[in-house]
């Protein structure tokens, strides 16, 4: 079974609307971190925003929000008030514990979004 | 620098050949982690070290590749015997703590481009 499912290869977002990227993850482990990435045409991976699998808030940093619903296993990120610059590869990812007891992480297939002005 | 360096940025070899690739991570920064990225995907995790010691390298796909970080900070992806499935971005990745504390993000160095012809 996949890790990490994000099952929309390409979104499109009008400039200045919220968009919602989907995450869907599968593990064992009770600790567990959920982080997003975006990667632009460029080629550089940035770190976005990171949720703990024992935060009981959602995660938020600036206009990135993780909307975190742990029973059904979602990390979807949502972007507010999106700008040309957010067109990107965006990929979630996870770090948990594999049967021998090291952190893994894993990525997902990412979700390329394009920003229309 | 303030950020992971890895060198050399290109790297184009013939089949058969041996390469080595490096990565200086951030100053510091416990643990160090491996990735191969194929165009258009998420980066696929190899293996990964905290100081000095290789944690986990499940993620290797086969023996021709090895990796180590023998003072704790400058690592090295060697893969022996290049094939062209070899070809992807290598990408290496620092945090300053590991395993027990999920919440240390990883910065991403720029990626070393192999292409083994």
């Amino acid at each position: 079974a996949q890790k990490i499912t994000q099952t929309q290869p390409g979104m499109f977002v009008q400039e200045k609307e919220a968009v919602t990227l989907d995450c869907t993850y599968d593990t064992s482990d009770q600790s567990y971190g959920l982080f997003w990435y975006k990667q632009p045409s460029s080629g550089e991976m940035i770190f976005l925003i990171y949720q703990g699998s024992y935060d009981e808030q959602n995660a938020t940093e600036g206009r990135y929000s993780l909307n975190f619903q742990k029973a059904r296993k979602s990390a979807n990120l949502v972007i507010s008030a999106s700008q040309l610059g957010d067109s990107a590869m965006y990929f979630c990812a996870m770090r948990d514990r594999n049967s021998g007891g090291y952190q893994k992480v894993t990525f997902g297939t990412g979700t390329k979004l394009q920003v229309i002005p | 620098g303030a950020g992971v360096s890895q060198s050399p940025r290109y790297k184009v070899t013939k089949r058969g050949q041996d390469v080595a690739l490096r990565c200086d991570p951030i100053s510091g920064h416990v643990s160090l982690y491996w990735y191969r990225q194929a165009l258009g995907q998420g980066p696929e995790f190899l293996t990964y070290f905290n100081y000095e010691a290789q944690q986990d390298k499940s993620g290797l796909p086969n023996d021709r590749f090895s990796a180590e970080r023998p003072e704790g900070s400058i690592s090295t992806l060697t893969i022996q015997r290049t094939e062209q499935r070899d070809s992807a971005m290598y990408r290496c990745a620092s945090s300053r703590q590991s395993g027990l504390t999920p919440s240390y993000e990883q910065y991403f160095g720029p990626g070393t481009r192999l292409t083994v012809t």
